[in-house]
C-alpha cells in the first residue's frame, strides 16, 4: 500500500524557518517524480515545488522560487521541504504527493494527509 | 500563468442526481486536464486525467469532457460519498507550472 507521511509542519513567526518532511512506502521511491502542493486554510490547492526521481531537475512556483528548497533522499525514502523567509501568506496545509509517472502527465496519484504551517508573530 | 476558473462555485444536487462541474482555461490546455475530488479533512484524489480518462478505481459514474479551454465532469447519480469539493488541475504548460481551479462544492440539496 502506498503511504506517504508528511511531518515538520508547525507555528513559526514571519521571517523564520522551517523544514517539513515526507516518508514514502509501499512503492519504489526512487522511480518516481515527486511534489509539494499546498492549500490555505478554506482556500483551494497551490502547487508548491516539483522534484525528478533522481533529484536533478527541480521547479519551483514563482510564489516560493528563492526562498523554499526542495530536495530528497532516495535511500531514506523520504523528500524534503526548506521553507526560509516564512509569510503569513505560506500559511497552509503543505501536501506531499506522488506524480503518477503517465508520459506527458503530470499529475498526482497519491497524496499524504498533510502537515499544517502556520506563520503568524 | 494559465487561469483556470470552476463554476459554479457551489452546486447543491439531491442525491441520485445528476451533478455538472464546469472548468473554463484562460488559453487552450489541449487535453491536458485532471480533476480531483477532496472531502472535508481529507487529501485530494485523482478521478479523472488526459480530460476524459478515469483514474485506477473510480467508479464509471465519474465522467469528464472537453479540450481546448472548457471541460466538464459530469457525476451521473450522485451518491452520499460524492458530496466534495473537486478540483480541475491543467498540466498543459508544465514545465514549470501546474495550476489549479478555484473548486466547485457539491453539497447536499
Amino acid at each position: 500500500e502506498v503511504q506517504l507521511v508528511e511531518s515538520g509542519g508547525g507555528l513559526v513567526q514571519p521571517g523564520g524557518s522551517l523544514r517539513l518532511s515526507c516518508a514514502a512506502s509501499g512503492f519504489t521511491f526512487s522511480s518516481y517524480e515527486m511534489n509539494w502542493v499546498r492549500q490555505a486554510p478554506g482556500k483551494g490547492l497551490e502547487w508548491v515545488s516539483y522534484i525528478s526521481s533522481s533529484g536533478s531537475t527541480i521547479y519551483y512556483a514563482d510564489s516560493v522560487k528563492g526562498r523554499f528548497t526542495i530536495s530528497r533522499d532516495n535511500a531514506k525514502n523520504s523528500l524534503y521541504l526548506q521553507m526560509n523567509s516564512l509569510r503569513a501568506e505560506d500559511t497552509a496545509v503543505y501536501y506531499c504527493a506522488r506524480d503518477a509517472n503517465l508520459v506527458g502527465a503530470t499529475i498526482f496519484d497519491y497524496w499524504g494527509q498533510g502537515t499544517l504551517v502556520t506563520v503568524s508573530s | 500563468e494559465i487561469v483556470m476558473t470552476q463554476s459554479p462555485a457551489t452546486l447543491s444536487v439531491s442525491p441520485g442526481e445528476r451533478a455538472t462541474l464546469s472548468c473554463r482555461a484562460s488559453q487552450s490546455v489541449s487535453s491536458n486536464l485532471a480533476w480531483y475530488q477532496q472531502k472535508p479533512g481529507q487529501a485530494p484524489r485523482l478521478l479523472i486525467y488526459g480530460a476524459s480518462t478515469r483514474a485506477t478505481g473510480i467508479p464509471a459514474r465519474f465522467s469528464g469532457s472537453g479540450s481546448g479551454t472548457e471541460f466538464t465532469l459530469t457525476i451521473s447519480s450522485l451518491q452520499s460519498e460524492d458530496f466534495a469539493v473537486y478540483y480541475c488541475q491543467q498540466y498543459n504548460n508544465w514545465p514549470p507550472a501546474l495550476t489549479f481551479g478555484g473548486g466547485t462544492k457539491v453539497e447536499i440539496k
